[in-house]
């Protein structure tokens, strides 16, 4: 079965760091690119931070930019988002996601999707 | 960068109906749009990609349509296990992915 499991959600003070983590399993790690979404209370999805299969391409959402780093290590099946300088608006339900794509052979083009999801892992950021 | 901006924010509606929710993009994104369904306290489950491509195992009465910069999710029947947020997604620029802020289907 297909899974992804994230941990290391808590309670932390504003300024404080934190390390998330998203075990994966039934499936080839090393093949996929990934990725980080967050969900704060009562609000819609967001992204955060994009991994490809070998580290050599990624990407950050704004918000996050200088301050979460995201990591992976192919060997271990992990995924790692280490969380800096936390701020009370990074409050949220972190999910790790499987990234894939469509190749269209009609349009040429490459479609992205994330097909995988985690059930999430819950970070505050309070004082 | 792109907004997606869907419509209506919520929606109630009954078991059988036939139910239509739109994505906007702010600029075309040529069919890179996907949608999910969301429960409460639970992850986001795929539906469709490519605008129009269901996922394996989602029920057929889930189908996309559009272009351009306009998108549209149809429900054909209603049913009791389809109450839940649905969020479209694009993936055509920066930033990498952006997700619509959800539309909320609710039983009447």
């Amino acid at each position: 079965e297909v899974q992804l499991v994230e941990s290391g959600g808590g309670l932390v003070q504003p300024g404080g760091s934190l390390r998330l983590s998203c075990a994966a399993s039934g499936f080839t790690f090393s093949s996929y690119s990934m990725n980080w979404v967050r969900q704060a209370p009562g609000k819609g999805l967001e992204w955060v931070s994009y991994i490809s299969s070998s580290s050599s391409t990624i990407y950050y959402a704004d918000s996050v930019k200088g301050r979460f780093t995201i990591s992976r290590d192919n060997a271990k099946n992990s995924l790692y988002l280490q969380m800096n300088s936390l701020r009370a608006e990074d409050t949220a339900v972190y999910y790790c996601a499987r990234d894939l794509g469509y190749y269209d052979i009609l349009t040429g083009y490459y479609y992205y999707y994330m097909d995988v999801w985690g059930k999430g892992t819950t970070v505050t950021v309070s004082s | 960068d792109i907004q997606m901006t869907q419509s209506p924010s919520s929606l109630s509606a009954s078991v059988g109906d036939r139910v239509t929710i739109t994505c906007r993009a702010s600029q075309g994104i040529s069919n890179s749009l996907a949608w999910y369904q969301q429960k409460p306290g639970k992850a986001p489950k795929l539906l469709l990609y490519a605008a129009s491509r269901l996922e394996s195992g989602v029920p057929s009465r889930f189908s996309g349509s559009g272009s351009g910069t306009d998108y549209t999710l149809t429900i054909s029947s209603l049913q009791p296990e389809d109450f839940a947020t649905y969020y479209c997604q694009q993936y055509y620029s920066t930033p990498l992915y952006t997700f619509g802020q959800g539309t909320k289907l609710e039983i009447k």
